[in-house]
């Protein structure tokens, strides 16, 4: 079985300080995950994806992430937070055995203070 | 990416009338649909997944004389709410993809039962 881990409810920071919000998956097969944002009563976006190609991965709006297996971890990363980055994000992790249906973590709520 | 269209984006009825929402893939062919329910500040769930031309498949806990899912063609699927109540409110939101593609979401529906 297939889940996803979202360590912190609620981060907040600084705007122009660095952003992290952390994801642990777990999965039997080789998983492909995903980073969504959410802003407020709107649809989701897709940030980034990792399906086995490059560690590192690079998405929309200077976000990144890196898939370390060994941690079974996918933390998404951004080295200066914009106010306009405050929204809820989602890690997603999607395998075979689930029909690569996406598993959602519970989300984390990003919060920029001036 | 491809464009998934969502169709209401917010509909309000009456308890005890049926509501469908569409969910459609304008470019692509969508060999599989998904639906998720989201709660107010809380993560997406997956409610049903749905391969064109078969029954859908419902995650534990759905009843799904309640959601009908119809997915009679590659770039089509819908969602029924039957004899809605006030528990029934939520954001509905459909995803579709195909054996090339990751999954792309429709915009949401907001559901609100009177």
């Amino acid at each position: 079985a297939q889940s996803v881990t979202q360590l912190d409810s609620h981060v907040s920071v600084s705007e122009g300080t660095p952003v992290l919000l952390r994801c642990n998956y777990s999965s039997s097969y080789s998983p492909s995950l995903f980073w969504y944002v959410q802003h407020p009563n709107k649809g989701l976006q897709l940030l980034l994806k990792y399906t086995s190609a490059a560690t590192l991965v690079k998405g929309i709006n200077g976000f990144e992430a890196e898939f370390k297996k060994s941690e079974t971890s996918f933390h998404l990363t951004k080295p200066s937070a914009h106010m306009s980055d405050a929204a809820e994000y989602f890690c997603v992790v999607s395998d075979l055995h689930s029909g690569y249906a996406l598993n959602f973590g519970k989300g984390t709520s990003l919060l920029v203070t001036p | 990416g491809a464009v998934v269209s969502q169709h209401p984006s917010r509909v309000i009825c009456k308890s005890g009338t049926s509501v469908k929402i569409e969910c459609r893939s304008l470019d692509f062919q969508a060999t599989t649909m998904f639906w998720y329910r989201q709660f107010p500040k809380q993560s997406l769930m997956l409610m049903a997944t749905s391969n064109e031309g078969s029954k859908a498949t419902y995650e534990q806990g759905v009843e799904k004389d309640k959601f009908l899912i119809n997915h009679a063609s590659l770039t089509l699927s819908t969602l029924t709410v039957t004899s809605a109540h006030p528990e029934d409110s939520s954001f509905y939101i459909c995803s579709a993809r195909n054996r090339n593609t990751e999954a792309f979401f429709g915009q949401g529906t907001r559901l609100t039962v009177v």
